[in-house]
């Protein structure tokens, strides 16, 4: 199946750092790649849904200046926390789509951001 | 009403015994629906997905849908201590995004 390289799989920063994560795909072209974060105990809200080679479509209640999605290529989409405080802690997973609605999504091994 | 609604548990079910998960939804995630696995701390993994009214099997996982009544729901036969984890319902409508549940916390007791 489908592989997708997510890294890193743990962060541990001061306040303030900007931290990127990156997702790339590894034997196929993702023309979509979503971005997921969850809480503890809690399911997955969707972030934004980056386009390759357009400007990422953020979720409602999402700040695009402050996760900045970038998908330059079909193979990489990165997300980049700016200036991250403690409320960003949480786990960021990215995930792609076969491309059909009756396909599924699968996802990265995500990230998790602790931010002291 | 949630688009996608999912008891948070925790259901507990012997290990041996069928465990039934249940989702209800709403018409704007009605069209495809997927169950997913999450182990603690991991991120989800693909069990089974499903569009169409009726049971679809795979091995000791049967997916079932209600499109009559929106509801879908998963049945674990012969549950094993490895089933235990958070398994999240999601639903798809008209576009690609899919519409995650808050998730069932499920233990299978030894």
């Amino acid at each position: 199946g489908a592989v997708v390289s997510q890294h890193p799989s743990w962060v541990i920063c001061k306040s303030g750092t900007s931290v990127k994560i990156e997702c790339r795909s590894l034997d196929f072209q993702a023309t979509t790649m979503f971005w997921y974060r969850q809480f503890p105990k809690q399911s997955l809200m969707l972030m934004a849904t980056s386009n390759e080679g357009s400007k990422a479509t953020y979720e409602q209640g999402v700040e695009k200046d402050k996760f900045l999605i970038n998908h330059a290529s079909l193979t990489l989409s990165t997300l980049t926390v700016t200036s991250a405080h403690p409320e960003d802690s949480s786990f960021y997973i990215c995930s792609w789509g076969e491309g059909q609605v009756n396909q599924p999504q699968h996802f990265g091994d995500g990230t998790r951001l602790s931010i002291l | 009403q949630k688009e996608v609604e999912q008891n948070s548990g925790p259901l507990s079910v012997p290990e041996g015994a069928i465990a039934s998960l249940n989702c209800t939804y709403s018409d704007r995630v009605s069209q495809s629906f997927f169950w997913y696995r999450q182990y603690s701390g991991k991120s989800p993994e693909l069990i089974m997905s499903i569009y169409s009214n009726g049971d679809k099997e795979d091995g000791r996982f049967t997916a079932q849908l209600n499109k009559a009544s929106q509801y879908v729901s998963l049945l674990i036969r012969d549950s094993q201590p490895s089933d235990s984890a958070t398994y999240l319902c999601a639903g798809r409508g008209g576009n690609e995004k899919l519409t995650f549940g808050t998730g069932t916390r499920l233990t299978i007791i030894p």
